[in-house]
C-alpha cells in the first residue's frame, strides 16, 4: 500500500511566520501534489511537482512556496503566514511521467491554525 | 479547463444503489474521471477511474457516455459506512497540467 505521510496533523501558528508543512511517500511516485481545503470550496490545487526540483503553479498558489530536493519529499512553505490561511492542508502523490493518469494518494491532512 | 459539477448533497437508505452524476462538458481528449470517497479528518480516498464506457471494481461501477460530458458513480447496495464525501475528478495533467476536483457530493446513508 501506498503511504503518504504529513509531519503533523495539527499545527497552530501566528501571523507573520514562516511555515513548513513536510510530505513524505514511500512507493517512488514522480508526482506530488499539496491542496488545501475549506468547507464549501472543496479541494484546490496550490503546487504540484512532478519530477525532482521542478514545480508548477496550481490553483491557489499566492502566499505559497514549495521544495522538492528529493523525490520522496515534497514541502509547502507559507512564507508569511496570514490568518486566511486557515485551513486542511493535503499532501498527494502519483505514479508516472508528466501526463499519465494515474490516480492520486493522500495523506491524512495538516489542520493548520493561524492566530 | 474541466470544470465539474456534482449535486452538493444525496439521502439514501441502507441497501439501496445509489448514483451520483458529474457535469464536465469541457473535457479534454486526454482527460481521464476519476472518483474519490473521503471520511472526516482523512485524506481522500481512490474509487474508481475510467475514459469512457464503463469501468467496474470491487466498490463501485463508472459509467461514461460516448461523448464524456457527464460520467455517474455508481455504489451498489449502500450500508452506513459509506456515508463521505464524494468527489468527482477530471484531468490528469496533459496539455492543461492542471487537475480539477468538483466541489463534492456529500451522501448520507440512512438506516
Amino acid at each position: 500500500d501506498v503511504k503518504v505521510t504529513q509531519s503533523s496533523r495539527y499545527l497552530v501558528k501566528r501571523t507573520g511566520e514562516k511555515v513548513f508543512l513536510e510530505c513524505v511517500q514511500d512507493m517512488d511516485h514522480e508526482n506530488m501534489f499539496w491542496y488545501r481545503q475549506d468547507p464549501g470550496l472543496g479541494l484546490r490545487l496550490i503546487y504540484f511537482s512532478y519530477d525532482v526540483k521542478m514545480k508548477e503553479k496550481g490553483d491557489i498558489p499566492e502566499g505559497y512556496s514549495v521544495s522538492r530536493e528529493k523525490k520522496e519529499r515534497f514541502s509547502l512553505i507559507l512564507e508569511s503566514a496570514s490568518t486566511n490561511q486557515t485551513s486542511m492542508y493535503l499532501c498527494a502523490s502519483s505514479l508516472g511521467l508528466r501526463g499519465s493518469n494515474q490516480p492520486q494518494h493522500f495523506g491524512d491532512g495538516t489542520r493548520l491554525s493561524i492566530l | 479547463l474541466a470544470k465539474t459539477t456534482q449535486p452538493i448533497s444525496m439521502d439514501s437508505y441502507e441497501g439501496q444503489e445509489v448514483n451520483i452524476t458529474c457535469s464536465h462538458n469541457n473535457i479534454a481528449t486526454n482527460d481521464y474521471i476519476t472518483w474519490y470517497q473521503q471520511f472526516p479528518s482523512q485524506g481522500p480516498r481512490f474509487i474508481i477511474q475510467g475514459y469512457k464506457t464503463k469501468v467496474t471494481n470491487e466498490v463501485a461501477s463508472l459509467f461514461i457516455p460516448a461523448d464524456r460530458k457527464s460520467s455517474t458513480l455508481s455504489l451498489p447496495r449502500v450500508s452506513l459506512s459509506d456515508t463521505a464525501v464524494y468527489y468527482c475528478l477530471v484531468g490528469g495533467f496533459g496539455n492543461t497540467g492542471k487537475l480539477i476536483f468538483g466541489q463534492g457530493t456529500t451522501l448520507q446513508v440512512k438506516p
